[in-house]
Parts: structure tokens; sequence; C-alpha cells
């Protein structure tokens, strides 16, 4: 069964500290990933993707890839209240010939304290 | 650019009435746009992909004849939730694939908060 799965947060971190939020996924033939934010009664709105091993750096977001150990991770610097909210993990699945889906995982709601 | 505007952002109906949600691609083509549903405090669950001028994939336990979807143009998918129930009351939300991204890129529409009363 192809899964994504995050942890269960709820997680809290003070301002200005780093929040670390993880993922890992059951397809070793994705080749994609994703990390969404989603506000409370919002759609998801992309933050970062990654597809190569290593990591992935866009100001305050790094994304960190591990294929072998099927894992993803996102931190977050100097974290701000505004970074408050649920954090998706999407993996892209393959389907059939070209066709590609999006799973997400369940997602783990970050709280940043003021 | 790449936006989906979805519509209604939100819809109260009566039991047994149908909704129509609307997903219009303004300034690309969507040859592919996802379905997905979310309970509160869940996440994403994908209902149905659906490709221009052919019928939709719907995931294992999702009803094709009380969620109907069209996708008729390359700019414009639909989807109706058929003689609705309490139970059906979720967030919509659609995505749409982006082209030129080889398949990995999506961009997701406003969402629809549907109430069943």
């Amino acid at each position: 069964q192809k899964e994504v799965e995050q942890n269960s947060g709820p997680l809290s971190v003070p301002e200005g500290a780093i929040a670390s939020l993880n993922c890992t996924y059951s397809d070793r033939g994705s080749q994609s990933f994703f990390w969404y934010r989603q506000y409370s009664g919002k759609s998801p709105e992309l933050i970062m993707f990654i597809y190569s091993n290593g990591d992935k750096e866009d100001g305050r977001f790094t994304a960190q890839l591990n294929k072998a150990s099927q894992y993803v991770s996102l931190l977050i610097r100097d974290s701000q209240p505004s970074d408050s909210a649920t954090y998706l993990c999407a993996v892209n699945i393959w389907i059939s010939g070209s066709a590609r889906q999006l799973t997400f995982g369940s997602g783990t709601q970050l709280t940043v304290l003021p | 650019g790449a936006v989906v505007s979805q519509h209604p952002s939100w819809v109260i109906c009566k039991s047994g009435t149908s909704v129509k949600i609307e997903c219009r691609s303004l300034d690309f083509q969507a040859t592919t746009m996802f379905w997905y549903r979310q309970f509160p405090k869940q996440s994403l669950m994908l209902m149905a992909t659906s490709n221009e001028g052919s019928k939709a994939t719907y995931e294992q336990g999702v009803e094709k004849d009380k969620f109907l979807i069209n996708h008729a143009s390359l700019t414009l998918s639909t989807l109706t939730v058929t003689s609705a129930h309490p139970e059906d009351s979720s967030f919509y939300i659609c995505s749409a694939s982006l082209p030129y991204t080889g398949g990995y890129g999506y961009t997701f529409g406003s969402g629809t908060r549907l109430t069943v009363v």
C-alpha cells in the first residue's frame, strides 16, 4: 500500500526556534516530494518541493530528502507565529503510464508560541 | 500564473439536493484535474482524477454515481454532489496538473466548504 506518514503532532516551538517536521513514504519509486502549508479553512499552499537527495534551502525553509531511508523532512528556522499552520507532506506517486498523483500525509499541526 | 478558480467557496444545502462545484483554470490548459475531500483535522483524500474528454477515475470507496465529475473542456472541471447528505459535509478542493512540469507540478483551487443540513 502506498502511504505517506508524518509525525502525529501537534508540535509547539517557541518563536525564533527551529521547527522540524518529518515524513516517511512507502513507495520506493516516488521521485518528487512536496511540503504544503495549510491554514485552517484554506487550501494548501506550496512551500517547497525536492527531487534529489540532500538538502534544498529556500529562505528560512530547508527540505531534506533521503531516498535510501525513504525520508523527507522540513526545517523551519527562526520560526514565527505566522508559521503556525498544518504542514502536509505530499509524495508524487506514479500510477500508470505517465500518470502521477499526489498522496498526502495526515499533516502535522505546528504552533509557534510568541 | 497557473491559477485555478474554484466556486463556490462555501455552500449550504438541504439534504437530498445536489450541489455543483466548479474549477476553472484561468491561464493554462488543465488536462488533468484532481478532486480531494478533507474532513476536519484530517488530510486531503483523493476522490477522483479526471482527464479532459474522458471518464473520471475514482478512488476505491468513492461512489461515482454520487460524485459526478465532468471535465468536458481544458479549462473547466465540475464536481456534482448528488442527493447530498449531512455526512457529505466536507471541504472539497480541486487541483490541476501544471503543463510543462512533466506531471510534477500542481496548483490548487481555494476550496469549497459544503454543509448539508
